[in-house]
Protein backbone atom coordinates (compact mmCIF):
# COMPACT_ATOMS: atom_id res chain seq x y z
CA UNK A 1 0.00 0.00 0.00
CA UNK A 2 1.81 3.24 -1.18
CA UNK A 3 2.27 6.06 1.20
CA UNK A 4 1.18 9.87 0.49
CA UNK A 5 2.47 10.58 -2.51
CA UNK A 6 3.70 14.00 -3.95
CA UNK A 7 4.87 15.35 -6.42
CA UNK A 8 7.34 17.07 -7.81
CA UNK A 9 9.79 16.64 -4.74
CA UNK A 10 11.69 20.01 -5.94
CA UNK A 11 10.23 22.42 -7.72
CA UNK A 12 11.91 25.93 -9.16
CA UNK A 13 10.46 28.62 -10.30
CA UNK A 14 11.22 32.15 -11.52
CA UNK A 15 9.03 35.21 -9.77
CA UNK A 16 6.13 35.82 -11.60
CA UNK A 17 5.48 31.43 -12.95
CA UNK A 18 3.04 29.24 -11.61
CA UNK A 19 3.38 26.28 -9.17
CA UNK A 20 1.63 23.42 -9.10
CA UNK A 21 2.31 20.20 -7.00
CA UNK A 22 0.31 17.36 -6.62
CA UNK A 23 -0.91 15.02 -3.59
CA UNK A 24 -2.62 11.33 -3.99
CA UNK A 25 -3.32 10.25 -0.79
CA UNK A 26 -2.83 6.99 0.18
CA UNK A 27 -5.56 4.58 -0.79
CA UNK A 28 -8.85 4.75 0.83
CA UNK A 29 -8.03 8.43 2.13
CA UNK A 30 -10.19 10.82 1.19
CA UNK A 31 -9.21 13.49 3.62
CA UNK A 32 -6.08 15.42 2.40
CA UNK A 33 -4.61 18.45 3.97
CA UNK A 34 -1.89 21.10 2.73
CA UNK A 35 0.96 22.25 5.45
CA UNK A 36 3.57 24.88 4.77
CA UNK A 37 6.71 24.45 5.75
CA UNK A 38 9.12 27.84 6.18
CA UNK A 39 12.82 27.42 7.28
CA UNK A 40 13.16 26.19 10.86
CA UNK A 41 9.38 26.66 11.60
CA UNK A 42 6.74 24.44 12.31
CA UNK A 43 3.73 23.55 10.26
CA UNK A 44 1.32 25.87 9.19
CA UNK A 45 -1.67 24.71 7.84
CA UNK A 46 -3.18 25.77 4.41
CA UNK A 47 -6.20 23.89 3.54
CA UNK A 48 -7.86 20.70 4.11
CA UNK A 49 -10.36 19.30 1.31
CA UNK A 50 -12.05 16.27 0.80
CA UNK A 51 -13.42 14.67 -2.67
CA UNK A 52 -14.86 17.55 -4.52
CA UNK A 53 -15.04 19.90 -1.34
CA UNK A 54 -12.91 22.53 0.50
CA UNK A 55 -13.79 21.96 4.21
CA UNK A 56 -11.24 24.58 5.42
CA UNK A 57 -9.21 27.00 3.76
CA UNK A 58 -8.18 29.51 6.18
CA UNK A 59 -4.61 29.09 6.56
CA UNK A 60 -4.46 29.92 2.47
CA UNK A 61 -3.37 33.08 1.29
CA UNK A 62 -6.65 34.61 -0.09
CA UNK A 63 -4.51 35.56 -3.16
CA UNK A 64 -2.68 33.93 -5.64
CA UNK A 65 -3.09 30.46 -4.07
CA UNK A 66 -5.76 27.61 -4.70
CA UNK A 67 -6.25 24.19 -3.87
CA UNK A 68 -8.33 21.10 -5.58
CA UNK A 69 -9.28 17.59 -4.43
CA UNK A 70 -11.43 16.49 -7.80
CA UNK A 71 -13.51 13.22 -8.09
CA UNK A 72 -10.44 11.60 -10.17
CA UNK A 73 -7.03 12.33 -9.03
CA UNK A 74 -4.64 13.68 -7.10
CA UNK A 75 -5.16 17.00 -5.06
CA UNK A 76 -3.47 19.93 -6.56
CA UNK A 77 -2.24 23.15 -4.73
CA UNK A 78 -1.65 25.96 -7.06
CA UNK A 79 0.33 29.05 -6.71
CA UNK A 80 -0.10 31.43 -9.32
CA UNK A 81 2.67 34.62 -10.03
CA UNK A 82 5.11 32.75 -7.04
CA UNK A 83 7.21 35.38 -5.31
CA UNK A 84 10.12 34.77 -3.08
CA UNK A 85 8.19 34.29 -0.33
CA UNK A 86 6.37 31.12 -1.67
CA UNK A 87 9.98 29.33 -1.25
CA UNK A 88 8.98 26.68 1.24
CA UNK A 89 8.23 23.10 1.25
CA UNK A 90 4.77 22.02 0.83
CA UNK A 91 3.51 18.57 2.80
CA UNK A 92 0.11 16.79 2.20
CA UNK A 93 -0.89 14.77 4.17
CA UNK A 94 -4.09 12.71 3.98
CA UNK A 95 -6.22 10.54 6.77
CA UNK A 96 -9.38 7.56 5.90
CA UNK A 97 -13.06 9.06 6.05
CA UNK A 98 -14.32 8.99 9.89
CA UNK A 99 -11.01 7.59 11.25
CA UNK A 100 -11.85 9.60 14.26
CA UNK A 101 -7.95 9.20 15.24
CA UNK A 102 -6.50 12.29 14.51
CA UNK A 103 -3.39 10.34 12.88
CA UNK A 104 -1.87 12.10 9.55
CA UNK A 105 0.11 10.21 7.08
CA UNK A 106 2.22 12.51 5.41
CA UNK A 107 4.01 12.62 1.82
CA UNK A 108 7.88 13.83 1.66
CA UNK A 109 7.26 16.90 1.03
CA UNK A 110 7.81 19.17 -2.29
CA UNK A 111 10.25 21.90 -2.02
CA UNK A 112 9.40 24.81 -4.10
CA UNK A 113 12.11 27.22 -5.16
CA UNK A 114 11.55 30.74 -6.29
CA UNK A 115 14.05 32.68 -7.86
CA UNK B 1 -7.96 29.33 19.32
CA UNK B 2 -5.90 26.73 19.85
CA UNK B 3 -2.24 27.10 20.21
CA UNK B 4 0.66 24.89 20.39
CA UNK B 5 4.39 26.23 21.98
CA UNK B 6 7.35 24.29 21.78
CA UNK B 7 9.85 26.48 23.71
CA UNK B 8 13.23 24.30 22.84
CA UNK B 9 14.56 24.92 19.34
CA UNK B 10 16.98 22.27 19.94
CA UNK B 11 18.69 20.19 22.16
CA UNK B 12 21.10 17.76 22.13
CA UNK B 13 21.47 14.26 24.06
CA UNK B 14 24.44 11.67 24.68
CA UNK B 15 23.84 8.75 22.80
CA UNK B 16 22.35 6.22 25.11
CA UNK B 17 20.96 9.10 27.47
CA UNK B 18 17.26 10.52 28.27
CA UNK B 19 16.15 13.48 26.70
CA UNK B 20 12.98 15.01 27.66
CA UNK B 21 11.29 17.75 24.87
CA UNK B 22 8.64 20.00 26.16
CA UNK B 23 5.33 21.55 24.67
CA UNK B 24 2.90 23.58 25.94
CA UNK B 25 -0.74 23.57 24.54
CA UNK B 26 -3.59 26.00 25.10
CA UNK B 27 -7.17 25.09 24.62
CA UNK B 28 -10.70 25.61 26.29
CA UNK B 29 -12.27 22.02 25.10
CA UNK B 30 -11.91 18.86 27.22
CA UNK B 31 -11.71 16.35 24.38
CA UNK B 32 -8.95 16.31 22.36
CA UNK B 33 -5.73 14.51 20.99
CA UNK B 34 -2.03 14.84 21.14
CA UNK B 35 0.55 13.84 19.12
CA UNK B 36 4.36 14.03 18.60
CA UNK B 37 5.55 14.01 15.13
CA UNK B 38 9.16 13.38 14.01
CA UNK B 39 10.56 14.55 10.92
CA UNK B 40 13.76 12.78 9.98
CA UNK B 41 16.38 14.37 7.67
CA UNK B 42 14.91 12.53 4.52
CA UNK B 43 11.82 14.78 5.66
CA UNK B 44 8.50 12.49 5.87
CA UNK B 45 6.52 13.21 8.60
CA UNK B 46 5.91 10.33 10.67
CA UNK B 47 3.58 9.86 13.73
CA UNK B 48 5.78 8.85 17.14
CA UNK B 49 3.03 8.56 19.96
CA UNK B 50 -0.77 9.43 20.77
CA UNK B 51 -2.39 10.55 23.33
CA UNK B 52 -6.22 11.15 24.12
CA UNK B 53 -6.93 13.60 26.65
CA UNK B 54 -9.55 11.55 28.68
CA UNK B 55 -7.58 8.68 29.51
CA UNK B 56 -4.98 9.27 32.14
CA UNK B 57 -2.80 6.85 31.41
CA UNK B 58 0.38 8.53 29.66
CA UNK B 59 0.74 6.86 26.07
CA UNK B 60 4.05 4.97 25.59
CA UNK B 61 5.62 3.07 22.29
CA UNK B 62 8.82 1.34 23.03
CA UNK B 63 11.63 3.67 23.94
CA UNK B 64 8.97 7.03 23.97
CA UNK B 65 6.57 7.92 26.17
CA UNK B 66 4.98 11.26 27.38
CA UNK B 67 4.23 12.87 30.10
CA UNK B 68 0.77 13.89 30.21
CA UNK B 69 -0.24 16.83 32.61
CA UNK B 70 -3.79 17.80 31.57
CA UNK B 71 -4.29 20.64 33.75
CA UNK B 72 -1.15 22.61 33.27
CA UNK B 73 -2.01 21.90 29.35
CA UNK B 74 1.96 20.45 29.18
CA UNK B 75 3.02 16.72 27.34
CA UNK B 76 6.36 16.38 27.30
CA UNK B 77 8.41 13.65 24.83
CA UNK B 78 10.61 11.59 26.49
CA UNK B 79 13.12 9.17 24.72
CA UNK B 80 15.26 6.93 26.05
CA UNK B 81 18.05 4.94 25.21
CA UNK B 82 18.30 7.27 22.44
CA UNK B 83 20.16 6.37 19.56
CA UNK B 84 21.55 7.98 16.47
CA UNK B 85 18.53 7.56 14.45
CA UNK B 86 16.41 9.68 16.97
CA UNK B 87 17.80 13.02 15.66
CA UNK B 88 15.46 14.44 14.16
CA UNK B 89 13.11 17.45 14.25
CA UNK B 90 10.00 16.67 16.44
CA UNK B 91 6.55 18.63 16.41
CA UNK B 92 4.08 18.54 19.31
CA UNK B 93 0.43 18.49 17.97
CA UNK B 94 -3.17 19.22 18.51
CA UNK B 95 -6.62 17.98 17.25
CA UNK B 96 -9.80 18.29 18.85
CA UNK B 97 -11.76 14.98 19.36
CA UNK B 98 -13.93 14.03 17.77
CA UNK B 99 -12.35 14.99 14.43
CA UNK B 100 -14.99 17.18 13.26
CA UNK B 101 -15.15 17.89 9.42
CA UNK B 102 -13.81 21.38 9.62
CA UNK B 103 -11.15 19.88 12.41
CA UNK B 104 -7.50 20.37 11.34
CA UNK B 105 -4.11 19.71 13.46
CA UNK B 106 -2.18 22.35 14.81
CA UNK B 107 1.55 21.79 15.12
CA UNK B 108 4.12 23.41 17.28
CA UNK B 109 7.28 25.34 15.74
CA UNK B 110 9.38 22.29 16.19
CA UNK B 111 12.40 20.92 18.06
CA UNK B 112 15.48 19.45 16.70
CA UNK B 113 17.31 16.87 18.53
CA UNK B 114 20.60 16.55 17.93
CA UNK B 115 22.40 12.86 19.15
CA UNK B 116 26.33 13.00 19.97
CA UNK B 117 27.84 9.95 19.40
Amino acid sequence: NAGVMQNPRHLVRRRGQEARLRCSPMKGHSHVYWYRQLPEEGLKFMVYLQKENIIDESGMPKERFSAEFPKEGPSILRIQQVVRGDSAAYFCASSPPAANTGELFFGEGSRLTVL
Amino acid sequence: AQTVTQSQPEMSVQEAETVTLSCTYDTSESDYYLFWYKQPPSRQMILVIRQEAYKQQNATENRFSVNFQKAAKSFSLKISDSQLGDAAMYFCAYATLPMNRDDKIIFGKGTRLHILP
